[in-house]
C-alpha cells in the first residue's frame, strides 16, 4: 500500500531533550516536505526537500533541522525542542515529474513540549 | 512573509448545494496553487491544483477558477455532500523554475454541511 508514515504518532517531551520525528514513503518520491499545524494558523511548511542531500528552508525553520541520506526517509529533528514547538506535524510526499504535484500527507505527529 | 489568505473562517451549507470558498494571496510570483481537503483527526488530502497560465480547471464535482488580477483563487463544490464536510485549504508555489518548491498555506476554510 502506498503510504507515509510517521513515528511517532504522539510524543511528550521536556524542553531541550532532543528529538526526531521519522518520515518515510514507499513510493519513490523526489520531493519531501515537513509541515507544522497550530490553530488558527493553519499549515506552515518547515522545511522540504526536492531529492537526496537536497534540503531548503520553508516558513518556519527555526530550531528545526532535517536530512534526506535515502529518498524514502525524511527525519525531523529538534534538537533543544521549547514549548513553542508544541504543534501537529505533518511530512508529506510527492513526485517531481510533473502536475499535479499531489501531495500525500502522514497521518501527523503530536507534539508536546512541557 | 507572503502569506495566502481566506476571506471566510467557516462556510454552511445545505447538501446539495453548491459551496464557494475563497482564498487570497499575496504573491504576484507564485506559479501554481492547490486546493487541499482536511478531515477530522487525518492529514490534508490534494483535492485539485491549477497553473497560473491557467484561470480555471475543473475536477470531479469541483471547479478552480484562478483571477491573477485580483490575486484571487476559488474552490467551488458543485452539489455538496455531507462527505465534504472539511476544512480547505488552499496552497501557493513558489517553485524553482517550474517544479514544486516553497509551499505557503492559507489558514483554512471549515465547511459545514447539513441536510
Amino acid at each position: 500500500e502506498a503510504q507515509v508514515t510517521q513515528n511517532p504518532r504522539y510524543l511528550i517531551t521536556v524542553t531541550g531533550k532532543k528529538l526526531t520525528v521519522t518520515c518515510s514513503q514507499n513510493m519513490n518520491h523526489e520531493y519531501m516536505s515537513w509541515y507544522r499545524q497550530d490553530p488558527g494558523l493553519g499549515l506552515r511548511q518547515i522545511y522540504y526537500s526536492m531529492n537526496v542531500e537536497v534540503t531548503d528552508k520553508g516558513d518556519v525553520p527555526e530550531g528545526y533541522k532535517v536530512s534526506r541520506k535515502e529518498k524514502r526517509n525524511f527525519p525531523l529533528i529538534l534538537e533543544s525542542p521549547s514549548p513553542n514547538q508544541t504543534s501537529l506535524y505533518f511530512c508529506a510526499s510527492t513526485f517531481l515529474s510533473g502536475v499535479p504535484y499531489e501531495q500525500y500527507f502522514g497521518p501527523g505527529t503530536r507534539l508536546t513540549v512541557t | 512573509g507572503e502569506s495566502v489568505g481566506l476571506h471566510l473562517p467557516t462556510l454552511s451549507v445545505q447538501e446539495g448545494d453548491n459551496s464557494i470558498i475563497n482564498c487570497a494571496y499575496s504573491n504576484s510570483a507564485s506559479d501554481y496553487f492547490i486546493w487541499y481537503k482536511q478531515e477530522s483527526g487525518k492529514g490534508p488530502q490534494f483535492i485539485i491544483d491549477i497553473r497560473s497560465n491557467m484561470d480555471k480547471r475543473q475536477g470531479q464535482r469541483v471547479t478552480v477558477l484562478l483571477n491573477k488580477t485580483v490575486k484571487h483563487l476559488s474552490l467551488q463544490i458543485a452539489a455538496t455532500q455531507p462527505g465534504d464536510s472539511a476544512v480547505y485549504f488552499c496552497a501557493e508555489n513558489k517553485g524553482r523554475g517550474s517544479t514544486l518548491g516553497r509551499l505557503y498555506f492559507g489558514r483554512g476554510t471549515q465547511l459545514t454541511v447539513w441536510p
